[in-house]
């Protein structure tokens, strides 16, 4: 059971380059979401989606890109990165988000990134 | 929009202490209401849930009761193990979203 898997777990980017953060699940899950979580901030959500082919913007977008060809993948791109993006990022999946007794999120292991 | 405000740490307690952690939401609609809780170096898992008012949540000795006249949350553990030093997150679910409280240190000593 791999469950959520999420790579790098460490990444050091220099200012203005841009990298992708890949996520993968193995459960079939429909929807998948990105957050970043920030010392004393909790999860903020960048970016997520309902289904393959289907996303929407969370509550920090900027400077984030994501698209969802299929099921299984979630890719985030960092377009041109910024030491405000220093952060570390988690993909989460969930069986559902509309049905009340299948809504568990399950996290990765989180991707530590610090741009310099 | 909706958010979650949950009592600030760092909260240390000896070994069998009782801990409660505040959380509180404001959210349109009826939202579900989660406990996660992240261990050091690991992602989030689910401690407890509850989809609707005066449910009560319960997992590990971990309790919280879904109280809308209030709009609260609460966890409550009667008594705590080194093992559960953790980061406690408060969070609901509305309209697709999950939302996080800040995040609450708890370090259990022996």
């Amino acid at each position: 059971n791999a469950g959520v898997t999420q790579t790098p777990k460490f990444q050091v980017l220099k200012t203005g380059q841009s990298m992708t953060l890949q996520c993968a699940q193995d459960m079939n899950h429909e929807y998948m979401s990105w957050y970043r979580q920030d010392p004393g901030m909790g999860l903020r959500l960048i970016h997520y989606s309902v289904g393959a082919g289907i996303t929407d913007q969370g509550e920090v977008p900027n400077g984030y890109n994501v698209s969802r060809s299929t099921t299984e993948d979630f890719p985030l791109r960092l377009l041109s990165a910024a030491p405000s993006q220093t952060s570390v990022y988690f993909c989460a999946s969930s069986y559902s988000f509309t049905d009340r007794l299948n809504t568990e999120a399950f996290f990765g292991q989180g991707t530590r990134l610090t741009v310099v | 929009g909706d958010s979650v405000t949950q009592m600030e740490g760092p909260v240390t307690l000896s070994e069998e202490a009782f801990l409660t952690i505040n959380c509180t939401y404001t959210a349109t609609g009826y939202p579900s209401l989660f406990w996660y809780v992240q261990y050091p170096g690991e992602g989030l898992q689910l401690l407890l849930k509850a989809t609707k008012a005066d449910d009560k949540g319960s997992n590990k000795g971990f309790e919280a009761t879904y109280r809308k006249e209030t709009t609260s949350f609460h966890l409550e553990k009667g008594s705590v193990q080194v093992s559960d030093s953790a980061v406690y997150f408060c969070a609901l679910l509305n309209d697709y979203k999950l939302s996080f409280g800040a995040g609450t240190t708890v370090t259990v000593r022996a």
